[in-house]
């Protein structure tokens, strides 16, 4: 059966740390991995990973995959209380299209 | 461009009961996925929709149903609902089928009693 597992499940950090976040995956064809922010309702799409190595950067965000491993991270460097939230990461089944989501960290950055 | 819609916000039925939502995706966008989100099982896959047709449908039982109009603007309908079917349900929309960005909706909270 095809499962994405996240951890930590939540973390309690300061504004100023640096956190990572990680996401591994088991699945019979991977095609891309996706993070995503969710922080009261719509999540929003941070980043697509596809191959193996390359980092995506967006500000304080960055991640990186690790196809021979299966695994993904995600890093937040200079907490902010605005990336109080749940990340999700979800793998795309190739062929199917199919999106499986892991359940989510809940990162909560006290001021 | 306005984002992805969804009415009603919040919803309150009794066991028993079927319910109807909606989605509205972004203009432009052809696919529609529904998701159920619950504390303990996370985000979890019902259907795709792209002209007007299923494409694609997760492990849900035969009570959730869905269709997608000519305007791609989508509905998912719960049938005889359970306890269980309390959660929160988002829609996202992508320009096509096959692109794997997807933009959420806000989601309609559903409270089965």
């Amino acid at each position: 059966e095809d499962k994405v597992v996240q951890s930590p499940l939540s973390l309690v950090v300061h504004e100023g740390d640096t956190v990572t976040l990680n996401c591994s995956y088991e699945v019979t064809n991977f095609r891309s991995l996706l993070w995503y922010k969710q922080e009261k309702k719509a999540p929003t799409f941070l980043f697509m990973l596809t191959s193996s190595g390359i980092e995506k950067k967006s500000g304080r965000l960055s991640s990186i995959l690790d196809k021979k491993e299966l695994f993904s991270i995600l890093n937040i460097t200079a907490t902010q209380t605005g990336d109080s939230a749940v990340y999700l990461c979800a793998v795309v089944i190739s062929g199917t299209y199919k999106y499986i989501f892991g359940t989510g960290t809940r990162l909560k950055v006290l001021a | 461009k306005a984002g992805v819609t969804q009415t009603p916000r919040y919803l309150i039925k009794t066991r028993g009961q079927q319910v109807t939502l909606s989605c509205s995706p972004i203009s432009g966008h052809r696919s529609v996925s529904w998701y159920q989100q619950t504390p303990g099982q996370g985000l979890q896959f019902l259907f795709e929709y792209f002209s007007e047709t299923q494409r694609n449908k997760g492990n849900f039982p035969g009570r959730f149903s869905g269709r997608q109009f000519s305007n791609s603007r989508s509905e998912m309908n719960v049938s005889t609902l359970e306890l269980g079917d309390s959660a929160l349900y988002l829609c996202a929309s992508s320009l096509d089928l096959q692109i794997e960005t997807q933009y959420f909706g806000p989601g309609t909270r559903l409270l089965v009693l």
